[in-house]
């Protein structure tokens, strides 16, 4: 997983403060993938992106939270106003185009985490 | 959605014990299922998976079984060592074809393997 790197991995944001989380995926991937893990709890899927383009939001909360994968660069998620329960690590992951009518491919790779704290 | 339940929560062995972690999962259309290993402040790292169209595959020492009618798959680990020690997560997907991996992931497994 050390292909997927994440920056920063740790940071300090005072309440109503905005984070920037940065994603630059696998080489060869293009599917990008972020993760919520509170303390002491399991991953929770947040979004899915593909270059300039959203493809699953689902697990994102309806404010404060954006992510975005444009055609140059890292994947960014943005929270905006963040509130001591936004503090958590988030994980980006990646894997590449999987193939068309057969099981393939979708093996995912974790980065090592941005680690939020709010204070 | 799918749902995924890992047991047990906690895992205590000596070294060179083995060591079985279970889940089981609630959408029949999943056919992807990787296990990952995360140790602490560090990102989850794959260590096996397997897909539904086989029940079984081995990496060393270890293992994992899929049985598809009863939505339940298993990680085996043989000749436990200290440093297997970490948290252990299951977690479930479609993957594939026109599919995408989004994975559900189980509450996670501490494993604390005794010297």
């Amino acid at each position: 997983n050390a292909g997927v790197m994440q920056n920063p991995r740790h940071l300090v944001r005072r309440r109503g403060q905005e984070a920037r989380l940065r994603c630059s995926p696998m080489k060869g991937h293009s599917h990008v993938y972020w993760y919520r893990q509170l303390p002491e709890e399991g991953l929770k899927f947040m979004v899915y992106l593909q270059k300039e383009n959203i493809i699953d939001e689902s697990g994102m909360p309806k404010e404060r939270f954006s992510a975005e994968f444009p055609k140059e660069g890292p994947s960014i998620l943005r929270i905006q106003q963040v509130v001591r329960g936004d503090s958590a690590a988030y994980f980006c992951a990646s894997s590449r185009e999987s193939g068309t009518g057969r099981i393939s491919g979708n093996t995912i790779y974790f980065g090592e985490g941005s680690w939020l704290t709010v204070v | 959605g799918e749902n995924v339940e890992q047991h047990p929560s906690t895992l205590s062995v000596q070294e060179g014990d083995s060591a079985v972690i279970k889940c089981t999962y609630s959408d029949s259309a999943s056919n992807y299922f990787p296990w990952y290993k995360q140790e602490l402040g560090k990102g989850p790292q794959l260590i096996i998976d397997i897909r539904s169209n086989v029940g079984e595959k081995k990496d060393q020492r270890i293992a994992v079984t899929l049985n598809k009618t009863a939505k339940h798959f298993s990680l085996h680990i043989t000749e436990t060592q200290p440093e297997d020690s970490a948290v252990y997560f299951c977690a479930a997907s479609e993957a594939g074809g026109t599919s995408y991996g989004k994975l559900t992931f189980g509450q996670g497994t501490i494993l604390t393997v005794h010297p």
